[in-house]
């Protein structure tokens, strides 16, 4: 089956402790990108990867990591979460940039 | 700057009636856009598309949405809403001709009343 998972699916974790969201996608696309969903703020890009060692920042980069070594992995690394990066986080793939996206279940982030 | 608004935030309606709802768009050139739907506690789904061609585009679960270029917009209707259909909605939109990014509208939160 066709699908982009995300693991945690639920995380609470205490301010500074590094912690990595994985994602990975088994339909071989070109392009994984991050996002976090925060109520009347809709989807913002946090980085996104055009394809394997490419990756580059979206509109809220800050706190946040990631790495592109394999194509169908997408991990997004806190080094120091705070608490306003509490949210939802989604990591997405599509098998050219401007194709349609899909999207893993969503992770549930919380810091304290 | 590329943008995306959906003016509706929060929409109630009664099962059957008619659903429209608006999403507009900055961009210049050359545009893809997407509106995508979120049932409570799932993730984003396709619900269509529209890359080039008839204007008017069909999706999933008797949605439509009509692209109007010359308004910049891409608005979602369906003729008669169902229970089911309570969920949020996402308008998204990139371009061919720059950028990599895929941005979305802050999103139509949907609930049908039955």
């Amino acid at each position: 089956e066709a699908q982009v998972t995300q693991n945690p699916r639920y995380l609470i974790t205490v301010t500074g402790k590094k912690l990595t969201v994985t994602c990975s996608q088994n339909m071989n696309h070109e392009y994984m990108s991050w996002y976090r969903q925060d109520p009347g703020l809709g989807l913002r890009q946090i980085y996104y990867s055009m394809n394997v060692e490419v990756t580059d920042k979206g509109d809220v980069p800050e706190g946040y990591k990631v790495s592109r070594k394999e194509k169908r992995n997408f991990p997004l690394i806190l080094e120091s979460p705070s608490p306003n990066q509490t949210s939802l986080y989604f990591c997405a793939s599509s098998l050219r940039v401007h194709t349609e996206a899909f999207f893993g279940q969503g992770t549930r982030l919380t810091v304290v | 700057a590329q943008s995306v608004s959906q003016h509706n935030h929060h929409v109630i309606l009664s099962e059957a009636a008619s659903l429209e709802l608006g999403c507009n768009y900055s961009y210049g050139g050359t545009v893809n856009l997407f509106w995508y739907v979120q049932y409570p506690g799932q993730h984003l789904q396709l619900l269509l598309k529209y890359f080039s061609g008839d204007p008017l585009v069909k999706g999933i679960k008797g949605f439509e949405a009509e692209f109007i270029k010359s308004k910049f917009s891409f608005n979602l209707r369906k003729p008669s809403v169902q229970w089911s259909d309570t969920a949020e909605y996402f308008c998204a939109a990139n371009s061919m001709d720059s950028s990599y990014k895929l941005i979305f509208g802050s999103g139509t939160r949907l609930l049908v009343r039955p």
